[in-house]
């Protein structure tokens, strides 16, 4: 168990919908990243926020749009969903936002089926 | 840009034998690290080694090690003794230092296999 949770495990949708996915980070860390496996682009970084503000983007669609909390937990929100969509979305926590350096723990995942 | 290679999508290796998984990357950084990460059946993404990229002496970590060839650009996992508990979907990953992290670059992965 990394500590890292995600809610929903599955989630099952039609296209057009909009979904939000929720992240708790490890206890202590300030910096959450998102990242999306999908069987034809692999595993993507998606953006990372790091103590409420968002530190860096990857390739995030701009149907696609996430914030940290207070709390610092975070939410992925995906809007206008699409087939291709469909994946498997990761979640993850380091202790620091300023440096590749640290390890990265992995929630379990939300795996979205969009119809 | 960062860019990360793994040619083997699947590698089988028996039980007890030792396999080596191949990784090259690019990046025009001199500060970063180098992580494999292995994915199981569960989905779960867990930590196997890292290396930072400003040491010499390659990482180990239990039957895990890593030769790192900076100048070529390649960082290959060597697991001994392999173990039905090892099977899983291997991940090279690089990620750059200094302020301002830019997320994880992984390659495709190698699919390992281990005959009992």
């Amino acid at each position: 168990d990394s500590g890292v949770t995600q809610t929903p495990k599955h989630l099952i949708t039609a296209t057009g919908q909009r979904v939000t996915l929720r992240c708790s980070p490890r206890s202590g860390d300030l910096s959450v990243y998102w990242y999306q496996q999908s069987l034809d682009q692999g595993l993507q970084f998606l953006i990372q926020y790091y103590n409420g503000e968002e530190r860096a983007k990857g390739n995030i669609l701009e149907r696609f749009s996430a914030q940290q909390f207070p709390d610092l937990h975070s939410e992925l929100n995906l809007s206008s969903l699409e087939l291709g969509d469909s994946a498997l979305y990761f979640c993850a926590s380091s202790a620091s936002g300023a440096s590749g350096a640290y390890e990265q723990y992995f929630g379990p995942g939300t795996r979205l089926t969009v119809t | 840009a960062q860019t990360v290679t793994q040619s083997q999508p699947e590698m089988s290796v028996q039980e007890a034998e030792t396999v080596t998984l191949s990784c090259t990357y690019d990046t025009s950084e001199s500060d970063y690290y180098l992580f494999w990460y292995k994915q199981p059946p569960s989905r779960q993404m867990i930590l196997v080694i890292r290396q930072e990229a400003y040491k010499q002496q390659n990482a180990t970590e239990n039957r895990f090690s890593v030769n790192f060839q900076k100048a070529a650009k390649s960082f290959s996992l060597k697991i001994s003794d392999s173990q039905l508990g090892d099977a899983a979907m291997y991940f090279c990953i690089l990620s750059l230092g200094g302020g301002g992290a830019d997320g994880l670059t992984f390659g495709k992965g190698t699919h390992l296999i281990i005959q009992p």
